[in-house]
């Protein structure tokens, strides 16, 4: 079954970081970019930029630089989002997605992940 | 914040049809393609449009997508209680070098 299953909440002091994971399962990680999605609760989507699975080359969007990054280990078909010294801001849940094709004008996300809830609170 | 302006709800009755709007600029809608997608609550979104006007598989027709200018369209028919959720639009936006979306839209069935 192809899916994108990410590792569970995650509840975190202002300050710290964490590591989120997405695992792909029954398809080849490296044949897709795949990108990450904020949905602070209650509201709307946000891209964070993406990963080319080949090369392991992140692009940031603006707004997720510095203490965003992205990162792969394609011997575990996994990807991972890292966020460093956590606000109260970045209470989120955070989704990956994949992209079927790189035509940047035709940009859509054909298979999600089920979200990662990351909460930053003392 | 969100780029792509979409009307906070739309609401008809069971049977019937909504419209969802997604208003964007020449940057994003007006020369890119859009992408919809449902998310039903307490889960992630899920593709229903892309290209403007395609359907993955296994999406029902009753789903159906159009652009014109810089405003695109999600249209739903027969409308079902299972259709109860939140509606996003997407695109890419080249004065912003980034993918963007609405701000979403709350359909319910009367």
């Amino acid at each position: 079954q192809v899916q994108l299953v990410q590792s569970g909440s995650e509840l975190k002091k202002p300050g710290a970081s964490v590591k989120v994971s997405c695992k792909a399962s029954g398809y080849i990680l490296t044949s897709y970019v795949m990108s990450w999605v904020r949905q602070v609760p209650g509201q709307g989507l946000e891209w964070m930029g993406w990963i080319n699975t080949k090369t392991g080359n992140p692009t940031y969007a603006q707004g997720f630089t510095g203490r965003f990054v992205f990162s792969l280990d394609t011997s575990a078909s996994t990807a991972y989002l890292q966020i460093s010294s956590l606000k109260a801001e970045d209470t989120a849940v955070y989704y990956c997605a994949r992209l079927p094709n790189v035509v940047v004008t035709a940009l859509h996300f054909d298979l999600w992940g089920q979200g990662s809830l990351v909460t930053v609170s003392s | 914040q969100s780029v792509l302006t979409q009307p906070p709800s739309v609401s008809a009755a069971s049977g019937q049809k909504v419209t969802i709007s997604c208003s964007g600029s020449s940057s994003n809608i007006g020369n890119n393609y859009v992408s919809w997608y449902q998310q039903l609550p307490g889960t992630a979104p899920k593709l229903l449009i892309y290209d403007t006007d395609k359907r993955p598989s296994g999406i029902p027709d009753r789903f159906s997508g159009s652009k014109s200018g810089t405003s695109a369209t999600l249209g739903i028919t027969g409308l079902q209680t299972g259709d109860e959720a939140d509606y996003f639009c997407g695109a890419w936006d080249r004065s912003l070098g980034a993918g963007v979306f609405g701000t979403g839209t709350k359909v319910s069935v009367l």
